[in-house]
């Protein structure tokens, strides 16, 4: 088993600003790390797949950066709006296929 | 193309009977599995799947739960006799084995209450 760890749990911003999340896991054994978004009553949507240390990724106001060497991974909204308000999940996965997930941050953006 | 879907998408159930979850998976995907997330704790692995064979079910947690995968395309999770700690968000997820950016894909849970 594999501890994903994440923090902060929750998060209240107002909208307009930008704001960022941690996932953290363990550095070694390292394969791929996931970020999934999670809107209540809905299926966590993937949003990232990090394979490579320094890897980024960006989807419109959302980026993550990777760093596999010290085990963590950010999670960057640029100027939040209130439909990112959701919980955001990262994953972490191995050579099995079997998927290990974090508590989540949950994100609420104030109008 | 069909994404996972999940049945029921809600539960209620009193304590000692049975209930049974069921998933579909994305058509051909062989990889299946089953999560649960309790109440404001993380998302819990429960089991693998790899087409009808259990990869690794070292996440079920005890022999109330049983999983099944017969012909290796939708599964069942059955739940007896259910507990009230057993209440919590039931996800099935699914993928095909590609390369090491295999990600998955969720059905929308199935929400459990024992009471």
């Amino acid at each position: 088993i594999l501890n994903v760890e994440q923090s902060p749990q929750s998060l209240h911003v107002q909208e307009g600003d930008s704001t960022n999340f941690t996932c953290s896991f363990p550095s070694s054994n390292f394969y791929a790390l996931h970020w999934y978004r999670w809107e209540t009553a809905k299926s966590p949507e993937a949003l990232f797949v990090m394979t490579l240390n320094g890897d980024e990724k960006k989807k419109g106001r959302i980026s993550a950066t990777l760093n596999t060497k010290e085990g963590y991974s950010y999670l960057y909204i640029k100027g939040s709006q209130p439909e990112d308000s959701a919980t955001y999940l990262c994953a972490l996965s191995n050579t099995g296929n079997q998927f290990y997930f974090g508590t989540g941050t949950s994100l609420t953006v104030i109008p | 193309e069909a994404g996972v879907t999940q049945f029921p998408s809600h539960s209620v159930i009193e304590k000692g009977q049975t209930v049974t979850l069921r998933c579909d998976p994305i058509s051909g995907h062989d990889n299946l599995y089953w999560y649960r997330r309790v109440m404001g704790k993380e998302i819990k692995f429960l089991l693998h799947f790899v087409k009808e064979s259990k990869q690794d079910e070292s996440g079920m947690p005890n022999n109330r739960f049983l999983a099944e995968r017969t012909g290796g395309t939708y599964s069942t999770l059955k739940v007896q006799p259910a507990e009230l700690e057993d209440s919590g968000v039931y996800f099935c997820a699914s993928s095909q084995v590609r390369d090491i950016s295999t990600e998955a894909f969720f059905g929308q849970g199935t929400r459990l209450t024992v009471v």
